[in-house]
């Protein structure tokens, strides 16, 4: 089976600070693409960031990269000089590709303090 | 259209009701998924289309769920003789192939059952 675990329901930074998401997988799948969404109360769902598992380089995006390690499992998310805007719901997800189905974790709920 | 949109926003059906549940994609996206997203979880496979064909429906939790995509576009996701447990919200999104391209999402459907 392919699980997605994010064990930290909650977590907190004040503004302008640096945080990090953790996220763990399984799979059995050795190409497979990772993702981090944002859900913020209004519910949309919007793609963060993207790596590739074939891609030994971390991938970035602005103020956002990841700490990608594979043989670990290990996905985490790390959001630099924060902002209020950043606080939503964090998602990680994988997919193998068979049907492009993404497989979530639980979520977890950031919130940037001013 | 600038996204994906999905109607109604809100629904609320009494047990037992019939409900359908309707999603715009992006223009010309192939690929067309839906996903159901208890409170505070993960959102969760329900199926995916490619074009109009259902490839996958192995997410549905019961024959009560239907969903189709007769032209290739829109989408209605159809749950018959509603239960409590299938309160949730009801996630679209879009992709432009099969492959592992990012997958846009709608801002959803929240069902309650009463």
């Amino acid at each position: 089976a392919q699980t997605v675990t994010q064990s930290q329901p909650e977590m907190s930074v004040q503004e302008a600070e640096t945080v990090t998401l953790s996220c763990t997988y399984d799979t059995s799948e050795s190409n497979y693409y990772l993702f981090w969404y944002k859900q913020p109360p209004s519910r949309q769902m919007i793609l963060v960031i993207r790596q590739e598992a074939y891609k030994q380089q971390n991938a970035t995006e602005n103020r956002f990269s990841v700490n990608f390690q594979k043989a670990a499992k290990s996905f985490s998310l790390k959001i630099s000089d924060s902002q209020l805007g950043d606080t939503a719901m964090y998602f990680c997800a994988f997919t193998t590709g068979a049907n492009s189905k993404l497989t979530f974790g639980k979520g977890i709920t950031l919130s940037v303090r001013p | 259209g600038a996204g994906v949109s999905q109607s109604p926003r809100y629904k609320v059906a009494k047990r037992g009701q019939d409900v359908a549940l309707r999603c715009d994609p992006i223009s010309g996206h192939v690929s067309l998924f839906w996903y159901q997203q208890a409170l505070g979880q993960g959102p969760e496979f329900l199926t995916y289309f490619q074009n109009e064909a259902q490839l996958d429906k192995s997410g549905l939790p019961s024959d009560r769920f239907f969903a189709e995509r007769p032209e290739g576009s829109v989408s209605t996701l159809k749950i018959q003789r509603t239960q409590q447990e299938d309160s949730a919200v009801y996630l679209c999104a879009s992709s432009s192939s099969g492959s592992m391209s990012e997958q846009f999402f709608g801002p959803g459907t929240r069902l309650t059952v009463l």
